[in-house]
C-alpha cells in the first residue's frame, strides 16, 4: 500500500465555489502528479512537479492551479468550479531515478 | 490515445482461465509499465519492463515487449475473481530533458466466479 493520501475522497460543490484538493505523501519522493480521468477512461497529465517550488502544466489543459511549497505537499486548487471540472483527480508521486508511479485513492470531485 | 492503444476494450473470463491483454504505443520509449485500478480507485503498479528487455514475470503475471513491433503484452495466468479490474499500460518515453509516462486507454477485465 502506497503512503500517499488524497482527501477529500468525494466532493459534490456548487458551480462557481472555490475548492483545493489535497494531496501529501510520506515516501519523501521529488516527483508529484495530477491527472485528471473520466470513468472508464484513460488518465490526462494536467501538473507535475519535480521539487519544491517547481510546478508544470501537463498535456491536458486545465483551469486548476498546483503549489509545490514542501516536497510532501501538492495542493491542486480550482478557483471558480464549473461542472466541466466533473472527474475523478488522482494525484502520483515517484522517486527520482525510478519510472514507477505510486496513486493516492482519488477524488472524485462533482460539481453541479 | 496518441501513444498507448489497448486490445480489448474489455474481456469476460471464467475464474481459472488466462487473461491476455495488449498494448501498442508509436514512439520510442525508455520502458512500458502495466498498472490495474479497481473501480473508482487509484492505480496500483504491477509491472516495468525496461527497452532492453523482451519478458518478465511477477507471480501470475507475464509480460512481454516487442520493441520492432512496439506492442506489449500482460498475461494474467490462472486468473481470480479479485483480478477483476482495469488494466492500464503506461510509456515512458523522453520529453526534452524529463521523462513522460503517458496512459493508455485500458482494458476492463471481469473474472467470472
Amino acid at each position: 500500500e502506497a503512503d500517499i493520501y488524497q482527501t477529500p475522497r468525494y466532493l459534490v460543490i456548487g458551480t462557481g465555489k472555490k475548492i483545493t484538493l489535497e494531496c501529501s505523501q510520506t515516501m519523501g519522493h521529488d516527483k508529484m502528479y495530477w491527472y485528471q480521468q473520466d470513468p472508464g477512461m484513460e488518465l490526462h497529465l494536467i501538473h507535475y512537479s519535480y521539487g519544491v517550488n517547481s510546478t508544470e502544466k501537463g498535456d491536458l489543459s486545465s483551469e486548476s492551479t498546483v503549489s509545490r511549497i514542501r516536497t510532501e505537499h501538492f495542493p491542486l486548487t480550482l478557483e471558480s468550479a464549473r461542472p466541466s471540472h466533473t472527474s475523478q483527480y488522482l494525484c502520483a508521486s515517484s522517486s527520482t531515478g525510478t519510472g514507477e508511479q505510486y496513486f493516492g485513492p482519488g477524488t472524485r470531485l462533482t460539481v453541479t | 490515445s496518441q501513444q498507448g492503444e489497448e486490445d480489448p476494450q474489455a474481456l469476460s473470463i471464467q475464474e481459472g482461465e488466462n487473461a491476455t491483454m495488449n498494448c501498442s504505443y508509436k514512439t520510442s520509449i525508455n520502458n512500458l509499465q502495466w498498472y490495474r485500478q479497481n473501480s473508482g480507485r487509484g492505480l496500483v503498479h504491477l509491472i516495468l519492463i525496461r527497452s532492453n528487455e523482451r519478458e518478465k514475470h511477477s507471480g501470475r503475471l507475464r509480460v512481454t515487449l516487442d520493441t520492432s513491433k512496439k506492442s506489449s503484452s500482460l498475461l494474467i495466468t490462472a486468473s481470480r475473481a479479485a483480478d477483476t479490474a482495469s488494466y492500464f499500460c503506461a510509456t515512458e518515453i523522453r520529453m526534452d530533458s524529463s521523462y513522460k509516462l503517458i496512459f493508455g486507454s485500458g482494458t476492463r477485465l471481469l473474472v467470472r466466479p
